[in-house]
């Protein structure tokens, strides 16, 4: 079974369009994150969302929007894409806030042409 | 933010050797964890340290913490292939939401 499992693995688009990556965990954890990894594998924060809360990494364009309909979701809306959001997109679970072990999805490449 | 700097940022050695990943950060923090990402693949959690002084030990590798000079070290004993990978430093950002700050990652390959 896998713990953290986003969807989809590999998504293609065109500038402009508009996009949805979901995210699951099975893990009962009460935080979830996005973190955008880019070419060169640096790999940073965007979005964590624990009990409701959501902390805003303040680099990130407000194209970006995290959505969570629950404890165990937590998907990422991106809109107007460009050709710079090209990156391959974590998500992530850990226990709390305490916690912070991270488990992370397979990920999701986003190619924007 | 947290600051998080690795060196080297690619290391390339032989089987059966030994060698040491720093990683540097730039606040205050008392917990830390390492990571490995295959090529294509998605991080694997390491090694969780969560004091000053933590030593943990899994197979070659070694990871250890000094939080007051704000350091983290990953040892590599006698180095086989399988080692091969990326290697991310993650401390805990202590100052705001506890979110992990990754440093710029070791990109690791044993040369048999």
């Amino acid at each position: 079974d896998t713990a953290v499992s986003q969807t989809p693995k590999y998504l293609v688009t065109q500038m402009g369009n508009d996009k949805s990556i979901k995210c699951e965990q099975n893990l009962g954890h009460d935080t979830m994150y996005w973190y955008k990894q880019d070419s060169k594998k640096f790999l940073k924060i965007m979005f964590s969302y624990n009990n409701k809360e959501l902390i805003i990494n303040e680099t990130v364009p407000n194209r970006f929007s995290p959505k969570s309909p629950d404890k165990a979701h937590l998907n990422l809306h991106i809109n107007s894409l460009e050709l710079g959001d090209s990156a391959v997109y974590f998500c992530a679970s850990s226990d709390s806030m305490v916690n912070t072990e991270a488990f992370f999805g397979q990920g999701t490449r986003l190619t924007v042409v | 933010e947290l600051k998080v700097e690795q060196n080297p940022l690619f290391l390339s050695m032989q089987e059966g050797k030994n060698y040491t990943i720093y990683c540097n950060y730039s606040t205050t923090s008392d917990r830390l964890y390492w990571y490995r990402q295959d090529p294509g693949k998605s991080l694997e959690s390491l090694f969780v340290l969560l004091s000053n002084g933590a030593v943990k030990q899994e197979g070659r590798l070694m990871a250890s913490l000094d939080t007051k000079a704000r350091l983290s070290t990953l040892h590599i004993t006698a180095a086989v292939h399988d080692l091969s990978a990326t290697y991310f430093c993650a401390p805990e950002d202590q100052t705001g939401a506890n979110n992990l700050f990754f440093g710029t990652g070791t990109r690791l390959t044993v040369i048999p």
